[in-house]
């Protein structure tokens, strides 16, 4: 299986400033037939069921703040936002679609310092 | 409107069954592969199971793999999770989410049904 690592496991970040969440794929997640990686970031708030973000490492969903942004390739992903809302305090996982089973991250906290 | 809503949560003793269901509306059903994915009470997202959209393509993790079976019902919009066996370690909140083909993100997840496995 793919293990998918986060770092950090939390982070307190001041409104308005820059939020930065980093993801780690045991293995390339690079599907080389369309040069896509198959690499997910969602967001769960408190008592809500995870929302996606990101998909294919870097394409916003519709609707999703363009504050959110994803990037990397390969093994190495990383999700910011810009410039941290209150309502972006939630937990976020990455995830990869890759290969059977799909795998998530451990997750990574964000609040406000 | 999208709407994806899981059933068939409760308590239940280690080794009994429960089936899960989730109905779906708003979209059509058979271009989906649907999935259950399931959060133990203060952790992380774990894939239980996911199955293509003609049940031609099924997959389980290995935690639940010969105690949990998937299945869908095109005509009812309705995908399931049988699971036997039970154990304390299967209790969790299982979501049922939908991926536009076999390997995809899932850009859609119900609200959730708890099950609790303790005697």
């Amino acid at each position: 299986d793919i293990v998918m690592t986060q770092s950090p496991d939390s982070l307190a970040v001041s409104l308005g400033e820059r939020a930065t969440i980093n993801c780690k794929s045991s293995q390339s997640v690079l599907y080389s037939s369309n040069n896509k990686n198959d690499l997910a970031w969602y967001q769960q708030k408190p008592g809500q069921p995870p929302k996606v973000l990101i998909y294919w490492a870097s394409t916003r969903e519709s609707g999703v703040p363009d504050r959110f942004s994803g990037s990397g390739s390969g093994t190495d992903f990383t999700l910011t936002i810009s410039s941290l809302q209150a309502e972006d305090v939630a937990v976020y996982y990455c995830q990869q679609y890759y290969t059977t089973p799909t795998t998530f991250g451990q997750g990574t906290k964000v609040e406000i310092k | 409107e999208v709407q994806v809503v899981e059933s068939g949560g409760g308590l239940v003793q280690p080794g009994r069954s429960l089936r899960l269901s989730c109905a779906a509306s708003g979209f059509t059903f058979d271009d989906y592969a649907m999935h259950w994915v399931r959060q133990a009470p203060g952790k992380g997202l774990e894939w239980v199971s996911g199955i293509s959209w003609n049940s031609g393509s099924i997959g389980y993790a290995d935690s639940v793999k010969g105690r949990f079976t998937i299945s869908r019902d095109n005509a009812k919009n309705s995908v399931y999770l049988q699971m036997n066996s039970l154990r304390a370690e299967d209790t969790a909140l299982y979501y049922c989410a939908r991926s536009y083909g076999d390997y995809s993100h899932f850009d859609y997840w119900g609200q959730g049904t708890l099950v609790t496995v303790s005697s």
